[in-house]
């Protein structure tokens, strides 16, 4: 079955800074990447998805990037500010599994004023 | 537009009591339905998800069940609730080939 694995665990950075967020995934048949932010206590909120048929994405400051050859995807997000410090979780959707999503374990990120 | 309700939002049980919590969805039809478990401070584990009314896929064997009596309304329940059970309670709803958006949560603590 389907494997993500995400790195860094966890990522200091200071405010204006870029981060960047690494998975890999194992099933070559996965077709659809979204990226989650958690904030403390809340849940897990949809901050931007692409598709295996796109190599990258962008939204204001945040942006994905897919490689399918090598199986790895990332998050993107420049000019960091505080309230971006939450928990992001990367995840990929098997071919014709109901939709289901396999997470990735979490990278949590602080944004140092 | 779509709502994800669930209930209880907090719940303490003793251990040995059953457990029985409920989500429901708003604004859509036929939306694939899905149960995460996640403990604190860790990642998000999938318990079940459903594609259609009396249609559930268990993940991860354990003490717990789910429903779906209706197209929008996912149950999640046990007869016997053990310490491990414990955690942060997540349903999330999707539609095929789209993203899932989840609920606001149950999160509950077994004594």
């Amino acid at each position: 079955g389907e494997n993500v694995e995400q790195h860094p665990s966890t990522l200091s950075v200071q405010e204006g800074d870029s981060a960047v967020i690494k998975c890999t995934y194992s099933d070559s048949a996965s077709n659809y990447f979204p990226w989650y932010k958690q904030e403390l206590g809340k849940r897990p909120q949809l901050i931007i998805d692409i598709r295996s048929n796109v190599g990258e994405k962008k939204d204001q400051r945040i942006a994905v990037t897919l490689n399918k050859t090598a199986k790895h995807f990332s998050l993107h997000i420049t000019e960091t500010q505080p309230e971006d410090s939450a928990v992001y979780f990367c995840a990929a959707t098997p071919y014709n599994q109901g939709g289901k999503l396999i997470f990735g374990q979490g990278t949590e990120l602080s944004v140092k004023p | 537009s779509q709502t994800i309700h669930q209930w209880p939002a907090t719940l303490v049980q003793p251990v040995g009591s059953p457990l029985s919590l409920e989500c429901t969805v708003e604004g859509t039809s036929n939306p694939n339905l899905y149960w995460y478990r996640q403990a604190a401070g860790r990642g998000l584990q999938l318990l079940f998800y459903s594609v259609g009314i009396g249609q559930i896929s268990s993940e991860v064997p354990q003490n717990l069940s789910a429903s779906r009596p209706q197209d929008r309304q996912f149950i999640l329940s046990s007869k016997k609730l053990l310490l491990s059970d414990s955690g942060f309670y997540l349903c999330a709803w999707s539609l095929a080939g789209g993203g899932q958006y989840f609920g606001p949560g149950t999160r509950l603590t077994v004594t």
